[in-house]
């Protein structure tokens, strides 16, 4: 799987969007991004992933660069809630890598009132 | 949807006592994971089942470590003898789909090791 780079900590103020970048410069063409949050004593929590084409779902938006080498995931309207560690996963859906996760240090985002 | 379900939450043990964590997948998730979080290694992957079978145990630190699914809605991780080094918070995820990475974590099992 391919090595992913996340700044390990940003602010965001409640109801601003809140923009998590990732650098995925080595991915190859058939692995996905996938983003997975962590709330603090909770087990990790799914939150969209991706190929090629922008996401969008009920939790969040992922915009994907054309070159596939980084992406952001936005939380439109941050609330105290998403206070978490965001990971970003980049990963193929099957061969060698199937069904594993390969998790990193992630991004510690605190949105604060 | 209850979700996966993992007991105990909280597991405090002396070193060299044996100690069984389980997990119940969410219905119909033919796919079961372990997972052990730790400060220093962050999260790692232990050993995956795909109908009760186990796929991939590479990631099982060592023999005193083991994982059985007798059936689609039981797994336990067993470790026998402990160690402080095992002191950990052990999550355990399911997924339906094929060679998905949408996996959906259980609470976690903190375990303590003295």
């Amino acid at each position: 799987d391919a090595k992913t780079t996340q700044p390990p900590s940003m602010d965001c103020a409640e109801g601003r969007a809140a923009n998590l970048p990732c650098n995925h410069s080595t991915i190859s063409g058939n692995e996905y991004v996938y983003w997975y949050r962590q709330i603090h004593s909770q087990g990790p929590q799914y939150i969209i992933h991706g190929l090629k084409n922008n996401e969008t779902n009920e939790m969040a938006s992922l915009i994907i660069t054309e070159d596939r080498k980084s992406s952001t995931l936005i939380l439109p309207h941050a609330t105290l809630r998403d206070t978490a560690v965001y990971y970003c996963i980049v990963s193929g859906a099957g061969g060698t890598s199937y069904g594993k996760l390969t998790f990193g240090q992630g991004t510690i985002l605190t949105v604060h009132p | 949807d209850a979700g996966v379900i993992q007991s105990p939450r909280h597991e405090v043990t002396e070193m060299g006592q044996e100690v069984t964590l389980r997990c119940k997948p969410i219905s119909g998730h033919d796919y079961l994971f372990w997972y052990r979080q730790t400060m220093m290694r962050g999260l790692e992957l232990l050993i995956y089942f795909n109908n009760n079978v186990p796929i991939d145990d590479s990631g099982m630190p060592e023999d005193r470590f083991s994982a059985k699914m007798p059936n689609a809605s039981f797994s336990t991780l067993k470790i026998q003898p402990s160690e402080p080094r095992d002191s950990a918070v052990y999550f355990c995820a399911s997924t339906p789909e094929q060679g998905a990475k949408t996996q959906y974590f259980g609470p976690g099992t903190r375990l303590l090791v003295l």
